[in-house]
C-alpha cells in the first residue's frame, strides 16, 4: 500500500515565526512531490512543487526534498494568520498522473 | 484558474436516489479525476479517466459510476445514494505534462439523507 503520512495537527505557531511541515512516502518510485493548501470549505490550491532533492525556494515558502529518507518539507517563514489552513502533501504514482495524498496538516497561526 | 467548474455545488437527496455531478473544464486537459473528501481521511480518488470513453476505478470507486464522451466533461453518478456517501466531492484535472500537478474545482458538498 502506497502511503503518504502527515502529522494531522493541529500545528500552532506564532505569527512572524517559521511553521515547519512534514511529510514521509512508502513508494521509492514517486518522483515529484507537491504541497497544496486548502482553506475550509474551500478547493486545494497548489502552492509548490519540488523534484530533484535539496530546497525549492518561492517567495516565503521553501519545500524541501530527501528522497534517500523519503522526506518532504514545507517552510513557511514570516507566518500570517492567512497562512492558516490544512496543508496537504502530495506524491505522484507512476499511473495515469495520480496523486497519493496525505490526510493534512492543520496549521494555525496566532497573531 | 484551471477553468474547471462543478455543479451543484451543493445538494441533498434522500437514500436510493440517483444522483449524478457534472465537472465540466475548458482548456482539453485530457486526465480528469473524482475525489471525495471526509474528516480525517483526506482526499480519496474515485474514479478517473485518461480520455474520451476512456476511465478507470480508484481506491473508493464502489457505489460510483463515471462517464466522459467528451473531453471537457466528467460526470461521477451514484446510482442509489447511501448516507455514506455524504461528502465533499472534488473534479481535478491533470495537465498530463511531466510535472504531474493537479487541479481541482471548487467542490460540491452531498447530504444524503
Amino acid at each position: 500500500q502506497k502511503e503518504v503520512e502527515q502529522n494531522s495537527g493541529p500545528l500552532s505557531v506564532p505569527e512572524g515565526a517559521i511553521a515547519s511541515l512534514n511529510c514521509t512516502y512508502s513508494d521509492r518510485g514517486s518522483q515529484s512531490f507537491f504541497w497544496y493548501r486548502q482553506y475550509s470549505g474551500k478547493s486545494p490550491e497548489l502552492i509548490m512543487f519540488i523534484y530533484s532533492n535539496g530546497d525549492k525556494e518561492d517567495g516565503r515558502f521553501t519545500a524541501q526534498l530527501n528522497k534517500a529518507s523519503q522526506y518532504v518539507s514545507l517552510l513557511i517563514r514570516d507566518s500570517q494568520p492567512s497562512d492558516s489552513a490544512t496543508y496537504l502533501c502530495a506524491a505522484s504514482m507512476d499511473s495515469n498522473y495520480q496523486l497519493i495524498w496525505g490526510a493534512g496538516t492543520k496549521l494555525i497561526i496566532k497573531p | 484558474d484551471a477553468g474547471i467548474t462543478q455543479s451543484p455545488r451543493h445538494k441533498v437527496t434522500e437514500t436510493g436516489t440517483p444522483v449524478t455531478l457534472r465537472c465540466h473544464q475548458t482548456e482539453n486537459h485530457r486526465y480528469m479525476y473524482w475525489y471525495r473528501q471526509d474528516p480525517g481521511h483526506g482526499l480519496r480518488l474515485i474514479h478517473y479517466s485518461y480520455g474520451v470513453k476512456d476511465t478507470d476505478k480508484g481506491e473508493v470507486s464502489d457505489g460510483y459510476s463515471v462517464s466522459r464522451s467528451k473531453t471537457e466533461d466528467f460526470l461521477l453518478t451514484l446510482e442509489s445514494a447511501t448516507s455514506s456517501q455524504t461528502s465533499v466531492y472534488f473534479c481535478a484535472i491533470s495537465t498530463g505534462t511531466s510535472s504531474y500537478e493537479q487541479y481541482f474545482g471548487p467542490g460540491t458538498r452531498l447530504t444524503v439523507t
